[in-house]
């Protein structure tokens, strides 16, 4: 079968540093994306793995290890902005993106 | 640029009744793709086109459910007749081809009653 495993909440504080870490078994894989959904609004692609190994992008980074079927999000100097959803997908053998249940973060002054 | 845009935002509808949701992707994206929310429950594929081809539909919950793409733009997907299940919000998302980043639409919410 496929899953997708993230913790469903975490709670951090302002200016601090927060990972979200991401398990998955898929049947194909051709990558895995971080998306932020803040509430009633679109998700926004944060980031995309397909080699092992840490992706920076400004305060967020992703990792990704494919013989160990996990990942991670990092987030540094946290605002409270970040506070959304963080969804975890893995983009299968035809491109379709299969979700994680998302992991609300909420960011405490 | 536009971004990829839904209509409608909310449709409340009585079971049995039929809606058509409408997404337009962002110009020149060939990929075009539904996805569903339940509540309580993880964003689940629907069907993939590409341009006006169903690439893999292999989500789609049962015939009640429709989509179209005529002419590889904007695409509908029409529940015909709706049933309480059918509650939740229907994202729609594009890509170009070759190119993994998907962008999302900000989604449909039904809600049958």
């Amino acid at each position: 079968g496929q899953n997708i495993d993230q913790p469903t909440e975490m709670t951090a504080t302002e200016g601090a540093i927060v990972q979200i870490n991401c398990t998955y078994q898929t049947s194909g894989f051709n990558g895995l994306f971080w998306y932020q959904q803040h509430a009633g609004e679109a998700p926004t692609f944060l980031s995309y793995n397909v080699l092992d190994g840490l992706e920076e992008k400004g305060r967020f980074s992703s990792f990704l290890s494919r013989s160990k079927g996990y990942s991670y999000l990092l987030l540094k100097e946290l605002q409270m902005k970040d506070s959304a959803s963080y969804l975890c997908a893995v983009s299968g053998a035809t491109n379709k993106l299969i979700f994680g249940t998302g992991t609300l973060l909420a960011v405490q002054p | 640029e536009a971004g990829v845009t839904q209509f409608p935002s909310h449709s409340v509808i009585e079971k049995g009744q039929t809606v058509t949701l409408r997404c337009d992707p962002i110009s020149g994206h060939d990929n075009l793709y539904w996805y569903r929310r339940v509540m309580g429950k993880e964003i689940k594929f629907l069907l993939h086109f590409v341009k006006e081809s169903k690439q893999d539909e292999s989500g789609m919950p049962n015939n009640r459910f429709l989509a179209e793409r005529t002419g590889g733009t904007y695409s509908t997907l029409k529940v015909q007749p709706a049933e309480l299940e059918d509650s939740g919000v229907y994202f729609c998302a594009s890509s170009f081809q070759g190119i993994p980043e998907a962008f999302f639409g900000q989604g449909t919410r039904l809600t049958v009653v």
